[in-house]
C-alpha cells in the first residue's frame, strides 16, 4: 500500500514553455503532499507543502509564481513550472502523507526529470 | 535547529560484506528516524523507520536502532548484494509536518560482485 505515482517520469521542453507534473496517491487519500527538488548528487530540497483545498505553503526562496501548485483532490497534486528556463532543469519528487495516518511518514513518488533546452 | 550527519561516501564493498552507514542527529524532542534508499533514476523509497528510543527498524535484511543516548541511527546489513547498490538517506522526521523532515546528504553504496 501507500503508492505514489508521478507523471511524466521525464520531460524535455523548450525554454519559455510551461510544464505540468502530476503527483497521485494511488491507494490512499492525501490531504498533504510535498514537492521536492533534487540536484545531482545532493539531498532533497523541500519546495512547498501542498494542501488539498487551500493554497500551497512555499519554502523561503521558492518563487510561487514560477512553481504553481494545485491540490485539487485528495489524490492529486500538480506542479506547473511556468516559463521554464535551463536552470529549472532538475529532478522533481513529490511525496504524500496518509490522511489520518502517522504524519511523520511520507511516501515518495518515483520522480520526474525535467530538462529545459 | 535539527540536523542529520551521515557518513560520507562513496562506500564500495564486495558482495556478502558487512555494511554500516553511520548516522547521527541533533534534534529537539523525540523525532522519528528514517532510512530511505534511492536507486539510480528513481525517487526515494522508505527502507525502515523507528519512532521511539530503542526501537529497531528492519527491512530486507537492513536494520537500524534508535539510540537516544548516542543520538544515532546507524544502518547495518550483514551481507550486502549487488542489488543493494544505491544512495541511502538518513532522515529525521517532524511529528507535525512530514515535509519538514531533515535529510542527511546521502551515502552512495556500490557493491561489487
Amino acid at each position: 500500500g501507500a503508492v505514489v505515482s508521478q507523471h511524466p517520469s521525464w520531460v524535455i521542453c523548450k525554454s519559455g514553455t510551461s510544464v505540468k507534473i502530476e503527483c497521485r496517491s494511488l491507494d490512499f487519500q492525501a490531504t498533504t503532499m510535498f514537492w521536492y527538488r533534487q540536484f545531482p548528487k545532493q539531498s532533497l530540497m523541500l519546495m512547498a507543502t501542498s494542501n488539498e483545498g487551500s493554497k500551497a505553503t512555499y519554502e523561503q526562496g521558492v518563487e510561487k509564481d514560477k512553481f504553481l501548485i494545485n491540490h485539487a483532490s485528495l489524490t492529486l497534486s500538480t506542479l506547473t513550472v511556468t516559463s521554464a528556463h535551463p536552470e529549472d532543469s532538475s529532478f522533481y519528487i513529490c511525496s504524500a502523507t496518509v490522511t489520518g495516518g502517522p504524519q511523520e511518514t511520507q511516501y515518495f513518488g518515483p520522480g520526474t526529470r525535467l530538462l529545459v533546452l | 535547529g535539527d540536523s542529520v550527519t551521515q557518513m560520507e561516501g562513496p562506500v564500495t564493498l564486495s558482495e556478502e560484506a558487512f555494511l554500516t552507514i553511520n548516522c547521527t542527529y541533533t534534534a529537539t524532542g523525540y523525532p522519528s528516524l528514517f532510512w530511505y534508499v534511492q536507486y539510480p533514476g528513481e525517487g526515494l523509497q522508505l527502507l525502515l523507520k523507528a519512532t521511539k528510543a530503542d526501537d529497531k527498524g528492519s527491512n530486507k535484511g537492513f536494520e537500524a536502532t534508535y539510540r537516544k543516548e548516542t543520538t544515532s541511527f546507524h544502518l547495518e546489513k550483514g551481507s550486502v548484494q549487488v542489488s543493494d547498490s544505491a544512495v541511502y538517506f538518513c532522515a529525521l522526521g517532524s511529528n507535525t509536518n512530514a515535509g519538514k523532515s531533515t535529510f542527511g546528504d546521502g551515502t552512495t553504496l556500490t557493491v561489487k560482485p
